[in-house]
């Protein structure tokens, strides 16, 4: 059974720090999204990592994946408030089913 | 403008009242499927569709129907809503080919209660 676990569950920092949220899946697989939600919103597309050793960035976000160590890490730089929201990393079986992390809620503090 | 369009936004509802929440895509993607969202649960897939007149089961199917009878339209049927399906849900589409194959574009959610 495929399972996706993200941490930390809940993110706290100042403006300008640097942090980065880890997105661990339980079987093999080489697709890995990540999207985020603002309060009361639906669910915007962020990055899609295909391959192994895949990086992505924009602006402040950049999004890396091992599929040797069944791992995503989606990075933070120089945090500001505008990138408060929930974050959720998904992983596509291979059969068109997707699971999600639980999400990882950031808050930025001025 | 691409968009995944669902309808109704907010929906209150009695224990064993049938309704049906549309979906319906305007960027002809084959793949369409629904979550439901829960706090502290993440996302979880209840149905998905490949193309027309495909569809299977995802981790959460108990109590929902779907169907696909057009490519841009794929609507949750509860045929008995209960309780527990008080949620928020979410309609999705992607393609299943190009660059950035299977990257989901989601609806704008529906906010179902069930009393």
């Amino acid at each position: 059974e495929l399972k996706v676990e993200q941490n930390p569950l809940f993110l706290s920092m100042q403006e300008g720090k640097n942090y980065t949220i880890y997105c661990n899946y339980s079987t093999t697989s080489d697709r890995l999204y990540w999207y985020r939600q603002d309060p009361g919103k639906s669910l915007e597309s962020l990055f899609v990592l295909l391959s192994n050793g895949a990086v992505k960035q924009e602006g402040r976000l950049m999004a890396s994946l091992d599929t040797k160590a069944r791992l995503s890490t989606l990075h933070i730089t120089a945090a500001v408030h505008d990138l408060s929201a929930t974050y959720f990393c998904a992983v596509d079986s291979g059969t068109y089913k997707y699971i999600f992390g639980t999400g990882t809620r950031l808050k930025v503090l001025a | 403008e691409a968009q995944v369009t669902q309808n109704p936004r907010y929906l209150i509802t009695v224990t064993g009242k049938k309704l049906t929440v549309t979906c319906s895509q305007n960027m002809n993607h084959e793949y369409m499927s629904w979550y439901r969202q829960d706090p502290g649960l993440g996302l979880r897939q209840i149905y998905y569709s490949m193309n027309v007149e495909v569809t299977d089961k995802g981790d959460v199917p108990e109590g929902y129907k779907v169907s696909r009878k057009e490519k841009r339209n794929f609507p949750l049927i509860l045929e008995s809503p209960s309780p527990n399906q008080t949620s928020l849900y979410f309609c999705a589409s992607s393609s299943t080919s190009g660059g950035n194959f299977r990257e989901q574009f989601f609806g704008p959610g529906t906010r179902l209660t069930v009393l």
